[in-house]
């Protein structure tokens, strides 16, 4: 049983270029939250994905954008990047169940570096 | 706004003895809490959580206290193990805010032979 995938690992962009990070959920899980982790901060959360629709977001601008498919793999696009992005984005899945607490499980991350 | 804070950045136990790790929280509509263990190069690894309706909550080594009044949660690790060597992260959401979490900056705990 696969878990929460991520890709690529690693990227190196420059300033003004935009990015397309990618996550494929745990086996089972039809919800995709993406966190931004700023170096030695705790992950920051951008937004969630729920039947293809962004359901949560959080104090990110609009140059942060997703998208969810129908297998519910997600897209995290981020545009004119500044070299305040260069962090490390978690994509986390879960299953929207009856309560509110779904536990999140977590990708390795993709290490983003804005030059 | 950092509604959920961990004071301590660092943590250095010995082996075998009792790792505490601490955490505080400003909202109270904050209602379920977790930790989370992190390991380089990997995501965060879901712990252990706690519902706002109980004050504690035991998995094995680890359990959670809660003092809602206090607005303050603690990880307690017993006995601690060199693979306890991680960061910790404590995380909190609200019911109102469906799914939201609120993560504090973490504490690298490390736990000698």
């Amino acid at each position: 049983d696969a878990g929460v995938t991520q890709s690529p690992t690693h990227l190196i962009k420059t300033r003004g270029q935009q990015v397309t990070l990618r996550c494929s959920p745990k086996s089972g899980h039809d919800t995709v939250s993406w966190y931004q982790q700023a170096l030695g901060q705790g992950p920051q959360f951008i937004f969630q994905y729920y039947e293809e629709e962004e359901r949560q977001r959080g104090n990110f601008p609009d140059r942060f954008s997703g998208h969810q498919f129908p297998n519910y793999s997600s897209e995290l696009n981020v545009n004119a990047l500044l070299l305040g992005d260069s962090a490390l984005y978690l994509c986390a899945s879960s299953l929207t169940g009856q309560t509110y607490t779904d536990t999140q499980y977590f990708g390795p991350g993709t290490r983003l570096t804005v030059l | 706004d950092q509604q959920v804070k961990q004071n301590s950045p660092s943590l250095s136990v010995q082996e075998g003895r009792i790792s505490i790790l601490n955490c505080d929280y400003t909202n109270s509509m904050f209602d379920y809490f977790l930790w989370y263990k992190k390991y380089p190069a990997e995501g965060p690894t879901f712990l252990i959580s706690i519902s706002s309706i109980k004050d504690k909550n035991e998995d094995g080594r680890f359990t959670v206290f809660l003092n809602k009044s206090a607005k303050h949660l603690s990880l307690h690790i017993v006995p601690s193990q060199p693979g306890d060597s991680a960061v910790y992260f404590c995380a909190a959401s609200a019911q109102y805010n469906f799914n939201k979490f609120y993560f504090g900056s973490g504490t690298k705990l490390n736990v000698k032979p």
